[in-house]
């Protein structure tokens, strides 16, 4: 499996900023997702990382609150834009090909005061 | 019906018994299922796959694919202190198998 490694794993803001979270994969893979986990929930998708193209966006999710860049096969980037206490959340990047295993890197501890 | 359900729990059972995790699914998601392990503050980490009817296992793992009943399961033999954590469940989305669904997990606590 591929080795994730995502970065920051935790990180304590104030509303109004942004962070950038970023997840980088020793291998090049197809698929890369972003994950929102709230405390004593299961995993909500963000969006599925396209690269050289938009990422494609699930229901409740946009453009500006979360713009994701993927550059290349192996780097993508997720940017929780002017956060709120309600962003506070686990961030997960993730990867797979279609229809196998998705394997997940560490995880990003977000906490907005 | 959901696309993926699972009790949530609290599942308790003593050390060295066998726990049994369960999890059903609808007409909505294809026939690739995953098992995932997720300690408190860690990201979910692949425990099994299961793709055709029937049993696989894996060490102290074993899952179970009943199509016809729409269940999917994990028995974790003898279990361990070490195996408390929530076990998520998860499938592709049957229109779209670039898609994980997610269960919303179900929490074991195997007691010493």
């Amino acid at each position: 499996s591929a080795v994730i490694s995502q970065k920051p794993s935790r990180d304590i803001c104030q509303r109004g900023t942004s962070l950038t979270i970023q997840c980088q994969v020793d291998s090049q893979v197809t698929m890369m997702f972003w994950y929102r986990q709230q405390p004593g929930q299961s995993l909500t998708l963000i969006a599925t990382a396209n690269q050289g193209s938009e990422a494609t966006y699930e229901s409740g999710f946009v453009i500006d609150k979360f713009p994701i860049s993927r550059p290349n096969l192996t780097f993508s980037t997720l940017t929780v834009s002017n956060m709120s206490p309600e962003d506070s959340s686990i961030y997960l990047c993730s990867v797979g090909e279609k229809n196998t295993e998705a394997f997940f890197g560490q995880g990003t501890r977000l906490t907005v005061v | 019906q959901k696309e993926v359900e699972q009790n949530s729990g609290p599942l308790s059972v003593p050390e060295g018994a066998i726990a049994s995790l369960n999890c059903t699914y609808s007409d909505r998601v294809s026939q690739s299922f995953f098992w995932y392990r997720q300690y408190s503050g860690k990201s979910p980490e692949l425990i099994m796959s299961i793709y055709s009817n029937g049993d696989k296992e894996d060490g102290r793992f074993t899952a179970q694919l009943n199509k016809a009943s729409q269940y999917v399961s994990l028995l974790i033999r003898d279990s361990q202190p070490s195996d408390s954590a929530t076990y998520l469940c998860a499938a592709y989305n049957a229109g779209n198998n670039r898609k994980l669904i997610w269960g919303l997990g179900t929490s074991l606590a195997v007691n010493p």
